[in-house]
């Protein structure tokens, strides 16, 4: 149980395109779900935080309008990067939370890693 | 906020022998810690949890221990593996904030054969 997937896992492409990444639980309802951003051996790096039918919220520093998330149901968030430039280029990880627990853990989806040329 | 600091960045061990790797938290009121094993190009996985009211958990050759009064917790993964080698994530999470996770720096396992 508890399996998140990642649609697609990876993606290229060019400067000042927008680009989506889907972000599925695919056995549980999740509440919460998580959008990362990930550089080359460094930690995880939280975007921004969505619940079901509510607009995200993003740590600061990170560019709401840049990065439009949108969590229309308990098993779909999706991160849309506009105008993607090559410091965009990122692996970008989702995680869902399910349950009403206070401490319910997250599950990592597999990762996007998005490439702009 | 909460801060976690993770130690050490990098581990090498020989095969059979045990792995431990600490973290260290700012926030008392953190109450959940999670540690996620993370290979190449994939996403993290739980591998193990802890929650505040617990000062020990084992799973197999996993285990992981909270000092709640020194805040800090450990992981230990003994008769280590070559499948073992990855990154590894601890990570502390509080009531509020929606259960943000604030993680650590990661450490990078290497088992040797």
């Amino acid at each position: 149980g508890a399996v998140v997937s990642q649609h697609p896992s990876w993606v290229i492409c060019k400067s000042g395109t927008s680009v989506k990444i889907e972000c599925r639980s695919l056995d549980f309802q999740a509440t919460t779900m998580f959008w990362y951003r990930q550089f080359p051996k460094q930690s995880l790096m939280l975007m921004a935080t969505s619940n079901e039918g509510s607009k995200a919220t993003y740590e600061q520093g990170v560019e709401k309008d840049k990065f439009l998330i949108n969590h229309a149901s308990l098993t779909l968030s999706t991160l849309t990067v506009t105008s993607a430039h090559p410091e965009d280029s990122s692996f970008y990880i989702c995680s869902a939370r399910g349950g009403i627990s206070g401490t319910d853990t997250q599950y990592f989806g597999p990762g996007t890693r998005l490439t702009v040329l | 906020g909460e801060n976690v600091e993770q130690h050490p960045s990098t581990l090498s061990v020989q095969e059979g022998d045990s792995a431990v790797i600490k973290c260290t938290y700012s926030d008392s009121a953190s109450n959940y810690f999670p540690w996620y094993k993370q290979e190449l190009g994939k996403g993290p996985q739980l591998i193990i949890d802890i929650r505040s009211n617990v000062g020990e958990k084992k799973d197999q050759r996993i285990a992981v221990t909270l000092n709640k009064t020194a805040k800090h917790f450990s992981l230990h993964i003994t008769e280590t593996q070559p499948e073992d080698s990855a990154v590894y994530f601890c990570a502390a999470s509080g009531r509020y904030n929606f259960n943000k996770f604030y993680f650590g720096s990661g450490t990078k396992l290497n088992v040797k054969p």
